[in-house]
């Protein structure tokens, strides 16, 4: 079966770019169309949807973070990444990857990362 | 603030039935379904409910999801102490173009 797998720098300092991978194993991405979707989770709080990005590489971003994320698709990894722009603490958070079905349909989930954003 | 509104809590003593709701808008429960997740302790959410009342393979049938108008809800029947966690509803908003969670529900076992 599909499994997802986040991986990346657990520190980074303010205003600096983070950058995750995200590899999935159990079958090519490009084998279905499916949207690749990034969320995060602060300490103690919700979830927080910060886009997705389709196998042909079409995305969609939240309005409140689009200014600052870019997610890609790289076929020949079969990973996906996401990097984000000028960090502040305010980004701390655990950092999942999901595959999107359909929707907000999103199955299977990585286990997550933990990124810290402090100098 | 979230744009679907959970209650931040609920409870239940082992055996009872319980229901989390999720309220949003014409933008989003209206127009499309509601996916739930459970998140246990230190985990990673996991798919509970698709498609609004639809359960993925191994999930209970103690477990079950309804839709109404711009509402939806999470229903467990057979409380059991290992159904203590946190409970997300999703969905995709129209407006937003965007997915929107609600802000969860810390469900305790008495």
């Amino acid at each position: 079966q599909v499994q997802l797998q986040e991986s990346g720098p657990g520190l980074v300092k303010p205003s600096q770019t983070l950058a995750l991978t995200c590899t999935v194993s159990g079958g090519p991405i490009s084998s279905d169309n499916y949207y690749w979707t990034w969320i995060r989770q602060p300490a103690g709080k919700g979830l927080e949807w910060i886009g997705r990005v389709y196998t042909t590489g079409g995305t969609n971003y939240n309005p409140s973070l689009k200014s600052r994320v870019t997610a890609s698709v790289d076929t020949s990894k079969n990973q996906i990444s996401l990097k984000m722009s000028s960090v502040t603490a305010a980004d701390t958070a655990v950092y999942y990857c999901a595959r999107d079905l359909g929707y907000s349909w999103l199955d299977p989930w990585g286990q997550g990362i933990l990124v810290t954003v402090s100098s | 603030q979230s744009v679907l509104t959970q209650p931040p809590s609920a409870s239940g003593t082992p055996g009872q039935r319980v229901t989390i709701s999720c309220s949003g808008s014409s933008s989003n429960i209206g127009r499309n379904s509601v996916n739930w997740y459970q998140q246990l302790p230190g985990m990673a959410p996991k798919l509970l409910i698709h498609s609004s009342s639809q359960r993925p393979s191994g999930v209970p049938d103690r477990f079950s999801g309804s839709k109404s108008g711009t509402s939806a809800s999470l229903a467990i029947s057979g409380l059991q102490s290992e159904d203590e966690a946190d409970y997300y509803c999703a969905t995709w908003d129209d407006s937003l173009i965007s997915v929107v969670f609600g802000g969860g529900t810390k469900l305790t076992v008495l």
